[in-house]
Order: C-alpha cells, then structure tokens, then sequence
C-alpha cells in the first residue's frame, strides 16, 4: 500500500497491555518510530527501531518488527491512564529520508 | 525551556488573508520542519530547511513559503487563505537533518489556524 496504516482507536483498562499495530510502506526503511501526542500538544518520540532488529524493549514499551509482513506492533505494558493519547507509527521513506506517518492510533484507558 | 516554540497557538482569520506562523528552536539543530495536521490527525511533512537551505518541498501549494531569517527559526508565511489551510501546523527541528534512529525530530506544540 501507498500509505503507513494503523488501527484508528484502541481502548483498554487500566493495568492492561495495549497493543498498537502498524503496517509500513517501505522494505527499504532504515528505522522505524513511534510518536506518542498527547491532547493539545506536539508529538513525542517514544521509541524507534533499527530495520535489523526483530525487538526493542524499554521499560514499559516493546516494540516487535516483522521485515516480511512490514508488520510493526507497540506493546505497552501496565497500561495507566497517563498513557492515553494518539500514537503515530512513523517510517523513513524517499532518498530525502522524510518522516512519513500513520493516521495515528487513538489508545483510550478506562480506570 | 522550551525546545521547539511556535507563535502563535491559535489562528482564526478569513478566507483571502495573509497570515504568518513563527518557530523558534533553542536546541542548536540544524534542521527545521513543517508539517500539517489535517482535521482526522493525518500528519504530512510540508518542508525542511538546513542551514538556510530548502532540502524538502513536498507538493504544497507555492501560497505556502517557510521564510529562515537564520538557523533557529522558520516561519511558515500563508498567502490567499483557503478553508482546506485549516489545520493543526506543526513545527519541528532536528541535529542533522537526515532522519535516522538518533537524529530525534522534536516538536513543537502545534499552531492551531481555523480559516472562516
């Protein structure tokens, strides 16, 4: 597909996980990033991931990559509501390397 | 401290007007970005400037023009406006310029430009 995907809407209960899914464009990208936006303010980079990993964790946060299926999950562990906010899964794409984004995964968590 | 500030946070004005977005980053980075943010959160990067230098000039249209008076700041300049301007714009900045796992864009709080 022409375009990075992502699941619109995503709620949870707190002290769940959440899973976030992505699904990029380009074989080729070199990274691949999560941005977290929280209302009312700019994005926040998360985490991101080299093309030559298959996993990344920190703390709360796993990131799984699957270079085949193009396939990219955030998995956040022990949900809180402090963590409810759109997240944007982001690849690099084009020689210039421009930052291209999903539509962004709206995460609601309910106490 | 903010890193990334823009001005101003709000914009309302009419169809036709003029009108401007001012972006300040106090990190020391090299490289400056605009991006839109339309009304269902998509977001599209719209242009980079490195060291004075547009380096990306994605197909907006020419009545948009970032302006870099030097390398801390990029304004956004909007001429003729349209109702389909009205977007969140964001401003961002980073070290390098080349996006790669450690050369982090930051951003900034969003100008919210409602056009009527």
């Amino acid at each position: 597909g022409e375009d990075v995907e992502q699941s619109l809407f995503l709620s949870v209960r707190e002290g769940d996980s959440s899973v976030i899914n992505c699904t990029y464009t380009d074989s080729s990208s070199t990274y691949l990033y999560w941005y977290k936006q929280e209302p009312g303010a700019g994005l926040q980079l998360l985490t991101y991931i080299f093309s030559n990993m298959d996993m990344k964790q920190d703390q709360r946060l796993t990131v799984l990559l699957n270079k085949k299926d193009k396939h990219l999950s955030l998995r956040i562990a022990d949900t809180q509501t402090g963590d409810s906010a759109i997240y944007f899964c982001a690849e690099i794409k084009g020689s210039q390397g421009n930052l291209i984004f999903g539509k962004g995964t709206k995460l609601s968590v309910k106490p | 401290d903010t890193a990334v500030s823009q001005t101003p946070k709000y914009l309302v004005t009419q169809m036709g007007n003029d009108k401007s977005i001012k972006c300040e980053q106090n990190l020391g980075h090299d490289t400056m970005y605009w991006y839109k943010q339309d009304s269902k959160k998509f977001l599209k990067i719209m242009f980079s400037y490195n060291n004075k230098e547009l380096i990306i000039n994605e197909t907006v249209p020419n009545r948009f023009s970032p302006k870099s008076p030097d390398k801390a700041h990029l304004n956004l300049h909007i001429n003729s406006l349209e109702l389909g301007d009205s977007a969140v714009y964001f401003c961002a900045s980073s070290q390098y310029g080349r996006t790669s796992g450690t050369d982090e864009q930051y951003f900034g709080p969003g100008t919210r430009l409602t056009v009527t």
